[in-house]
């Protein structure tokens, strides 16, 4: 079956500028995360959707960034404005139900000069 | 979030076995303990997971001490292929507090796991 798509794979910005990822998950999921890995860490849980409504977005920062998930399937998530700190790569993953194996995209390496 | 400790680094030689061990001394009774790697410029993939019992699958077996304070992951032969990040975390099935989030992952830092050829 085919796993998890992102893109873009790679994105440099500068700071203050916006940019906007895609995620496509595995067809059937229900549940579709999206984290953030800052180099030398483990991801960290930005948000969590089950179909089209969010669940957990307890460590998303609202003031600059934003996700949605249309119609249950593809999701965006969007930084406006980025900082420097953002730089990082973005990770979707999707699962069955809530408490399933997680499978995880390629991600996007986000660099914001 | 119950935590889990791992050594930030292990070193294994190719077709010998591969002992990755956890320590989650506040673990629930309720967490289960889950494995995840994640190889070079990958996400993480799923390993294995165990709640009370030993299991094993086609990637690695998961061996849980009694009291379920620690667990370790058994790489039965290392190959070049396995080097990448180890990470243990636990996961609760229940809803948080509020009832919506279910069994959310909450990675550490997992152990680098080097492979000599």
């Amino acid at each position: 079956e085919a796993g998890v798509a992102q893109s873009p794979r790679y994105k440099i910005i500068e700071k203050r500028q916006s940019v906007a990822f895609w995620c496509n998950p595995i067809s059937g999921h229900a549940t579709l995360y999206w984290y953030q890995q800052i180099l030398g860490q483990g991801p960290k849980l930005l948000i969590q959707f089950q179909n089209n409504g969010v669940v957990d977005d307890s460590q998303l920062p609202k003031d600059r960034f934003s996700a949605e998930r249309l119609k249950g399937v593809d999701s965006t998530l969007k930084i406006q404005p980025a900082k420097l700190e953002d730089s990082a790569v973005y990770l979707c993953a999707s699962s069955l139900g809530r408490v399933g194996e997680q499978y995880f995209g390629p991600g996007t390496r986000l660099t914001v000069t | 979030d119950a935590k889990t400790t791992q050594p930030n680094s292990m070193e294994s030689n190719e077709e010998e076995p591969v002992h990755l061990p956890c320590n989650h001394s506040t673990i629930s009774g309720t967490d289960y303990i889950h494995w995840y790697r994640q190889l070079p410029s990958q996400g993480p993939e799923y390993v294995i997971h165990g709640l009370t019992s030993n299991v094993n699958n086609r990637m690695a077996s998961l061996a849980i001490a009694e009291d379920r304070k620690s667990s370790t992951l058994i790489l039965h032969r290392a190959t070049l292929r396995d080097a990448a990040v180890y990470y243990c975390i636990l996961r609760d099935p229940l809803p948080n507090a509020g009832g919506t989030s279910y069994g959310k992952l909450t990675f550490g830092q997992g152990t680098i796991l080097t492979v000599h050829p």
